[in-house]
């Protein structure tokens, strides 16, 4: 069966400083792989997706990136923290073809001071 | 674009009672799929329960069922014999069935419904 991994749980960083937040898939192969957002009472805002390898859309323009150096891996970075950067993150795989429902993984709490 | 609006930012149900969650989409698409997510206070997004768009019988996982009407454009899930460990944020999410330059359709979520449980 399909699993998904996010490290780390829980995070505080100083405003300014950078950001890695990863994120692994196991039991599939090609799989489609996002990064949403969800501020503190708010709905989910999707900010990046991936159909590859080397391949990322972003949805909003924001100081964050996305990276996919693996098929079953997606990374969330950021050279400089801002406030506004704090949330929930979650990361959600979905069959590259055909299968259309995402399935989430456990999430990162970022707060940024 | 497509919308998606739940009307009840918070719901309150009795132990063993049945409570129905609203939802409401806006789309000119005819082939697209709907989701209900349940977000307990871990956080994780867990899926409840899944509808095509293009099946006229309203999907069913055990006590969770939903009354999908394609012409109204609403989608509300009903949770029968409610039990406490129900209590979450509910949220309904839309997935066109279209693919847009590779986006394989991507998820379009309403803010959210709290639910209640009350023993």
């Amino acid at each position: 069966s399909q699993t998904i991994h996010q490290w780390p749980a829980t995070l505080v960083q100083p405003v300014g400083s950078p950001l890695s937040l990863e994120c692994t898939v196991e039991g599939t192969s090609n799989p489609n792989l996002y990064w949403y957002r969800q501020a503190a009472g708010r709905g989910l805002q999707l900010l990046f997706y991936s159909v590859g390898i080397g391949q990322i859309s972003s949805e909003v323009p924001q100081n964050l990136s996305a990276s996919r150096p693996q098929d079953r891996q997606f990374i969330l970075s950021s050279k400089k923290l801002l406030l506004s950067d704090s949330g929930f993150y979650l990361c959600a795989w979905s069959g590259w073809l055909g299968q259309e429902t995402q399935y989430f993984g456990p999430g990162t709490r970022l707060l940024v001071l | 674009a497509q919308t998606v609006t739940q009307s009840q930012p918070e719901m309150s149900v009795q132990e063993a009672e049945t409570v129905t969650l609203s939802c409401t989409y806006d789309t000119s698409e005819s082939d697209y799929y709907l989701f209900w997510y349940k977000q307990p206070p871990s956080r994780q997004m867990i899926l409840v329960i899944r509808q095509e768009a293009y099946k006229q019988q309203n999907a069913t996982e055990n006590r969770f069922s939903v009354n999908f009407q394609k012409a109204a454009k609403s989608f509300s899930l009903k949770i029968s014999d409610s039990q406490l460990g129900d209590a979450a944020m509910y949220f309904c999410a839309y997935r066109s069935a279209v693919n847009y330059g590779g986006s394989q359709g991507n998820l379009i979520f309403g803010k959210g419904t709290k639910l209640s449980v009350k023993p």
